[in-house]
C-alpha cells in the first residue's frame, strides 16, 4: 500500500500565483522528501525535511512537516511556467531505507 | 558526477521474450533501488540493495522478475518471460547511507507487445 498520498491530484494555476501540495503518510519516519518529475524524465530531489524539523526553506520552496498529523506540505511561491511538473513526496519506514513514493500532484502553471 | 546511468532508454519486445534492464549507480553510493512507474499504480518500489546485497524484494511482482547486483557499479533487472502488463517505465536510483536524497536515472521505457 502507498506510504504517502498527495492532494490535490492535479492543480492548475496562473504564473505568479502560489501552489500548495499536501502529503499524508502512515507510519513513523526519519525524514520526508519532495521530488519533482518532468514528463518523460527521472525524479529530481527538491528538499528533505527531518522528523525533528517543522519547516524548511529552499529558494521559492517551503516545506512543513507535522508528525502528529503525519502530514507535510510543499509551497511553491511565485510560480513559473517552468514549474509545470509532477511533484511527489517520499518517506521511508523508520529504521529502513524502503522509500515509498506518494501518488503525486500534477502541477500546471499557465503563462 | 555522471549521475545514475540506465540502459537501454527504450525497449520494445514481444510477449514471452526475456528483457534485461541495466543500471550503473553513482560511484560511492551503497544503496540501489529499482522502481516501476505506471499510470495506474504510480511509482512502485520493486527491490533495493545495500552493499550489493538485496535487502527488501517484497515489491517484486512475481517470479518472472529477478534483480542482481554483482558489484558496486552495476545492477540488472530481468523479466523472463515478459508480458504486456509489464509495460512501464523502470527507474533505478542510488544513495549513500546517511539518508541523503535518492538520485534517479532517466529510466527505461519498456513496451511489451
Amino acid at each position: 500500500s502507498q506510504q504517502g498520498e498527495e492532494d490535490p491530484q492535479a492543480l492548475s494555476i496562473q504564473e505568479g500565483e502560489n501552489a500548495t501540495m499536501n502529503c499524508s503518510y502512515k507510519t513513523s519516519i526519519n525524514n520526508l522528501q519532495w521530488y519533482r518529475q518532468n514528463s518523460g524524465r527521472g525524479l529530481v530531489h527538491l528538499i528533505l525535511i527531518r522528523s525533528n524539523e517543522r519547516e524548511k526553506h529552499s529558494g521559492r520552496l517551503r516545506v512543513t512537516l507535522d508528525t502528529s498529523k503525519k502530514s507535510s506540505s510543499l509551497l511553491i511561491t511565485a510560480s513559473r511556467a517552468a514549474d509545470t511538473a509532477s511533484y511527489f513526496c517520499a518517506t521511508a519506514y523508520s529504521g529502513t531505507y524502503k522509500y515509498i513514493f506518494g501518488t503525486g500532484t500534477r502541477l500546471k502553471v499557465l503563462a | 558526477d555522471a549521475g545514475v546511468i540506465q540502459s537501454p532508454r527504450h525497449e520494445v519486445t514481444e510477449m514471452g521474450q526475456e528483457v534485461t534492464l541495466r543500471c550503473k549507480p553513482i560511484s560511492g553510493h551503497d544503496y540501489l533501488f529499482w522502481y516501476r512507474q505506471t499510470m495506474m499504480r504510480g511509482l512502485e518500489l520493486l527491490i533495493y540493495f545495500n552493499n550489493n546485497v538485496p535487502i527488501d524484494d517484497s515489491g517484486m511482482p512475481e517470479d518472472r522478475f529477478s534483480a542482481k547486483m554483482p558489484n558496486a557499479s552495476f545492477s540488472t533487472l530481468k523479466i523472463q518471460p515478459s508480458e504486456p502488463r509489464d509495460s512501464a517505465v523502470y527507474f533505478c536510483a542510488s544513495t549513500v547511507a546517511d539518508r541523503s536524497p535518492l538520485h534517479f536515472g532517466n529510466g527505461t521505457r519498456l513496451t511489451v507487445t
